[in-house]
């Protein structure tokens, strides 16, 4: 089945600085990758996501890049802010309906944001 | 408001003592599906449902039983809760179709067994 791995598993950031997360995968039937934003006490939330016919998406500060040869997508956050703070997780799924809904998360990256 | 309401937001229960977490949602999706969340480990798939009495095993549903009676409501069920089951459960649902969108979470369940 598939395989997520992701890093760094903590990320520390100055306010104002790019962060950015890293994901492989090992399916390369895979072609729908979201990223979720877990807050303190609150389950994860879809903050972005790409399919495979993009190389990359962009929402105001944050950015999802994709590159399928390798197997690897990057979460970045530009002018991060305090409320940035948060885990964050990326998944893969081979992206069709039914079973192949299945979301495979990486383990997550604390990230923190300080002033 | 579109949303996965779970209940409880906490638990507490003795090893064997069978419970139920139970999970809604009200935006007429098809697909919903259980995780659990351990540190280190990520989310990992319980189990899933396509669709009215439509369920299957994820990667870890060992311990764990869930039936879709109404297309609304996914209720978790432990027979015999034990030690390692202790862990924070989310409840998810995606709309059905040819292909996949993404997961509307629950807040979570935080369940401890002891």
């Amino acid at each position: 089945g598939e395989n997520v791995e992701q890093h760094p598993s903590t990320l520390s950031v100055q306010e104002g600085d790019s962060a950015v997360i890293k994901c492989t995968y090992s399916d390369s039937a895979s072609n729908y990758f979201p990223w979720y934003k877990q807050e303190l006490g609150k389950g994860p939330q879809l903050i972005i996501d790409i399919r495979s016919n993009v190389g990359e998406k962009k929402d105001q500060r944050i950015a999802v890049t994709l590159n399928k040869t390798a197997k690897h997508f990057s979460l970045h956050i530009t002018e991060t802010q305090p409320e940035d703070s948060a885990v964050y997780f990326c998944a893969a799924s081979l992206g069709g309906g039914g079973t192949a809904s299945k979301l495979t998360f990486g383990t997550g990256t604390r990230l923190q944001v300080t002033l | 408001e579109a949303q996965v309401t779970q209940n409880p937001r906490y638990l507490i229960t003795v090893t064997g003592k069978k419970l139920t977490v139970t999970c809604s949602q009200n935006m007429n999706h098809e697909y919903m599906s259980w995780y659990r969340q351990d540190p280190g480990l990520g989310l990992r798939q319980i189990y899933y449902s396509m669709n009215v009495e439509v369920t299957d095993k994820g990667d870890v549903p060992e311990g764990y039983k869930v039936s879709r009676k109404e297309k609304r409501n996914f209720p978790l069920i432990l027979e015999s809760p034990s030690p390692n089951q202790t862990s924070l459960y989310f409840c998810a649902s995606s709309r059905y179709s040819d292909r996949t969108y993404g997961y509307t979470f629950g807040s979570g369940t935080r369940l401890t067994v002891v």
